[in-house]
């Protein structure tokens, strides 16, 4: 079974410095990774994923990952926040390659807040 | 082309009543998955069809939910006898290329559910 633990339910940083959440997985097969953001009264969104490959993921919106093995982690990084960051951001875990298929497993959730 | 969508985007109903909730995939997309949100449980796997193969139930709470799905397409998830920790968000999800798990799934806006 997979799991995953966002350290931190609320983060708040001011417009352009960095934004830094953390994710902590827990598998016993080799995951896949994932961020989501959802922004209010929205479905969630894709900002990038881990799967196979170079362990630092750069996604949408200037936001990075970087896979790090030893560490079970996951976090997310921003160099320069920006007032519309502002959002919901959801770390997730599958079973990869070998175990568990596709459906996801989220973990509980960071709330960034952006300040000027 | 247009999104995963979702109806309704909200519904309030009386304890014991059985609701609807209604999905329509990307089009194209043979992966399908239901999750929901809510305060005490965050997000949480449902049901996850692919193609024609028998559906993955076992995220399903109680037998008191059901899902199908006509056509490949169009997917409608059942509550029957609905209980007040029913209430939640209710997201639907598809991806494309046989729901490999490498593969992007993409959130529709979710129903609201309240059951009072």
């Amino acid at each position: 079974a997979q799991s995953v633990t966002q350290l931190g339910s609320h983060v708040s940083v001011s417009e352009g410095a960095l934004v830094l959440l953390r994710c902590n997985y827990s598998s016993s097969v080799p995951p896949y990774l994932f961020w989501y953001v959802q922004y209010p009264n929205q479905g969630l969104q894709l900002l990038l994923k881990y799967t196979t490959g170079a362990t630092l993921v750069k996604g949408i919106n200037g936001f990075e990952a970087e896979f790090k093995k030893s560490e079970t982690s996951f976090h997310l990084t921003k160099p320069s926040a920006h007032m519309s960051d502002a959002a919901e951001y959801f770390c997730a875990v599958n079973g990869g390659l070998t175990g568990g298929g596709n459906k996801l497993t989220f973990g509980t959730g960071t709330q960034l807040k952006v300040e000027l | 082309g247009a999104g995963v969508s979702q109806s309704p985007s909200n519904k309030v109903t009386e304890k014991g009543k059985d609701v609807e909730l209604r999905c329509d995939p990307i089009s194209g997309h043979t992966a399908l998955y239901w999750y929901r949100q809510s305060l005490g449980q965050g997000l949480e796997f449902l049901i996850y069809f692919q193609g024609n193969s028998a559906p993955d139930k076992s995220g399903l709470p109680s037998d008191r939910f059901s899902a199908e799905r006509t056509g490949g397409s169009v997917s409608t998830l059942t509550i029957q006898r609905t209980q007040q920790e029913d209430s939640a968000v209710y997201l639907c999800a598809s991806s494309t290329k046989g729901g490999r798990s490498t593969d992007t799934q993409y959130f529709g806006p979710g129903t609201r559910l309240t059951v009072l």
